[in-house]
């Protein structure tokens, strides 16, 4: 399995501040890098496919890079709409393996 | 748009059967390939499976053994079955749409749209 590793499992964040999540592939996996949004009782949404492409419809203070091993999402000015959780999820292997998520909360 | 749509028991007794159907609305179930997840409390995302619009299926290693996806075109409507499970098997399951997205040159195969997830105890 491939494994992914995110950091930080959870940060504290304010309205307006630049936020970066980073992700780990236990093998290269090229850009097969997904990232989501999770809200409780909402469906969740994805937010950016194949390491760096905005997913239509999502604000373009959300970007992605990396490729590789090492993959980043970064939210460049927090707004309150943003508290949730991101999960990272490699689709390189057919068994499909997601991060352990980071919490951005007030 | 599309939209998903998971039912099924909000409660199963151990060693029963898990089953969820997840209808598929404003478009088409065929030509693509279609997922389910589950995250249990305080946990995780974890892929359970996907299957496409012909029948085929692709599981995780882990739950193989207990896992039974299929599909009804007709319905256009997706179904999963989890045999024998316990408290471990509590989670939120989501079901979503397996697609290829691509953008100058650079692809990659990602769940969009998700239902809204359903949660599924199990409990005696």
């Amino acid at each position: 399995d491939i494994q992914m590793t995110q950091s930080p499992s959870s940060l504290s964040a304010s309205v307006g501040d630049r936020v970066t999540i980073t992700c780990r592939a236990s093998q290269t996996i090229s850009t097969y890098l997904n990232w989501y949004q999770l809200k409780p009782g909402q469906a969740p949404k994805l937010l950016i496919y194949a390491a760096s492409s905005l997913q239509g419809g999502v604000p373009s203070r959300f970007s992605g890079s990396g490729s590789g091993t090492d993959f980043t999402l970064t939210i460049s000015s927090l707004q309150p709409e943003d508290f949730a959780t991101y999960f990272c999820q490699q689709s390189y292997s057919t068994l499909r393996t997601f991060g352990q998520g980071t919490k951005v909360e007030v | 748009q599309v939209q998903l749509q998971e039912s099924g028991p909000g409660l199963v007794k151990p060693s029963e059967t898990l089953s969820l159907t997840c209808i598929v609305s404003g478009g088409s179930i065929n030509n693509y390939y279609w997922t389910w997840i589950r995250q249990p409390p305080g946990k995780g995302l974890e892929w359970i499976g996907n299957i496409y619009y012909s029948g085929s299926t692709n599981y995780n290693p882990s739950l193989k053994s207990r896992v039974t996806i299929s599909v009804d075109t007709s319905k256009n409507q997706f179904s999963l079955k989890l045999s024998s499970v316990t408290a471990a098997d509590t989670a939120v399951y989501y079901c979503a749409r397996d697609g290829t997205h691509c953008s100058g040159g650079s692809c990659s195969d990602s769940f969009d749209p998700w239902g809204q997830g359903t949660l599924v105890t199990v409990s005696s």
